[in-house]
Formats: structure tokens, sequence, C-alpha cells
């Protein structure tokens, strides 16, 4: 089955500072999806990122990227000159051939004025 | 364009007691999913539909919780009797397309079981 791991629960940045997220995964497929999602405490999932796996380039939104690494199963992402809008839970997602949003446990990012 | 809709926002209830959430998918959507995020724990799928019908009930509990989708478009969630551990946000999503992978979420349902 595959597997999401977000090993920060919890991280921090200064305002107008990069920060990365982490996010590992494990399957056995060839062909997925991986996403970025927010969850602001209004609690509705807004997509951040997306990232096609036969792709070797990384996906870019403005001020947000990821550093997606196949063959180590990685995939982080890079909030550029964060925002305090930024702040919330950040959830890293694969979706495979079952159809399934598989969800990580997720990172409560804050940011500092 | 009009989102994903829940209600209710929030719901108390007692162990023991019923409750039923309600889902509005984006019209036209063929894929409604349901997902239950406990505290500190990301979203994790109960049941997902394609039109009227069941796609995917593996890691619903049935003894408890039921499902329906009215004629392709709403649906209900039920949990018949809850207990404590099924305190959790309840969140509906929906896809354009069977298979697709964009989702389209609403806010949720926080439930908190006595």
């Amino acid at each position: 089955a595959q597997t999401v791991t977000q090993s920060q629960p919890e991280m921090s940045v200064q305002e107008a500072e990069t920060v990365t997220l982490s996010c590992t995964y494990d399957t056995s497929e060839s062909d997925y999806y991986l996403f970025w999602y927010k969850q602001p405490p209004s609690r509705q999932m807004i997509l951040v990122i997306r990232q096609e796996a036969y792709k070797q380039q990384n996906a870019t939104e403005n001020r947000f990227s990821v550093n997606f690494q196949k063959a180590a199963k990685s995939f982080s992402l890079k909030i550029s000159d964060s925002q305090l809008g930024d702040a919330a839970m950040y959830f890293c997602a694969y979706w495979g051939n079952n159809n399934d949003m598989r969800f990580g446990a997720g990172t409560r990012l804050t940011v500092k004025p | 364009e009009a989102g994903v809709a829940q209600s209710p926002r929030y719901k108390i209830i007692e162990k023991r007691q019923s409750v039923a959430f309600w889902c509005n998918p984006i019209s036209g959507h063929a894929t409604l999913y349901w997902y239950q995020q406990i505290l500190g724990q990301g979203p994790k799928l109960l049941i997902q539909f394609q039109n009227n019908g069941v796609v995917d009930d593996s890691q619903l509990p049935k003894d408890r919780f039921s499902a329906e989708r009215l004629k392709g478009v709403d649906s209900t969630l039920k949990i018949q009797p809850a207990k404590l551990e099924d305190s959790a946000v309840y969140l509906c999503a929906s896809s354009p397309t069977f298979g697709g992978e964009k989702l389209f979420f609403g806010s949720g349902t926080q439930l908190s079981v006595l």
C-alpha cells in the first residue's frame, strides 16, 4: 500500500524568508501524482501544487516550488518570500492507481512577523 | 462556480447517538468522496461514489457508518451509534471525472462525540 510520511509536525519561518517542508512516500507504481495541499483554519483543503511523476521538471506555482526526487521517493515543498497568509497545515498527498488520495500527517507552518 | 457545500459546520453529540452529514458536490461532478480527518492526522478515505454507485467502501466501518448518494448528486453520511473515536472532521470532495486526480474539497463538518 502507498504511504506518505511527513517527518516535521511543526515548522516556523520568518516573514519574507524561505522554508522547506519535507515529504517522502512509498510506492511500487511508476505512474502517479503528488500534491501539496494547504489547510487553513477554515478546514478547506486548498491545492498548492501538483507534480506528475513522469515529468522530470519540478513544478512551480509563483512562490511555491517542489523538489521531486523520484528515485529517492522524496517530494519537498519550498515556500519563498513567506507571507503571514501562508500559515496553515500543509499536507503532502499521493494519487495512484487506486484512485484514492493518500495523505501524510501534515506539517503545521507558523509564519513569524 | 459554486464549490462543494457541506452542512452542518459543527455537530456535538453524545456517544451512542446518531448523526448525519450532508454534501452537495460541484454541479456535474461524477465522483464524490467522504474523508475522515482525526485531529493530528491527514484525511483518510471512507467511501467513494461514481454517480450514485459505490466504487470503494473498504475503509468504511459498516457496522455503524452508512452513506448514500441520492440520484448521483447530493450525498449523506450517517453514523449510528456514534463512538468517542468518531470525533473528527468529515470532509467531502468531488471530482469531475472518475479516476481523475483533481479533487475539490468542502470545508467539512467537525464532529465532537462526548
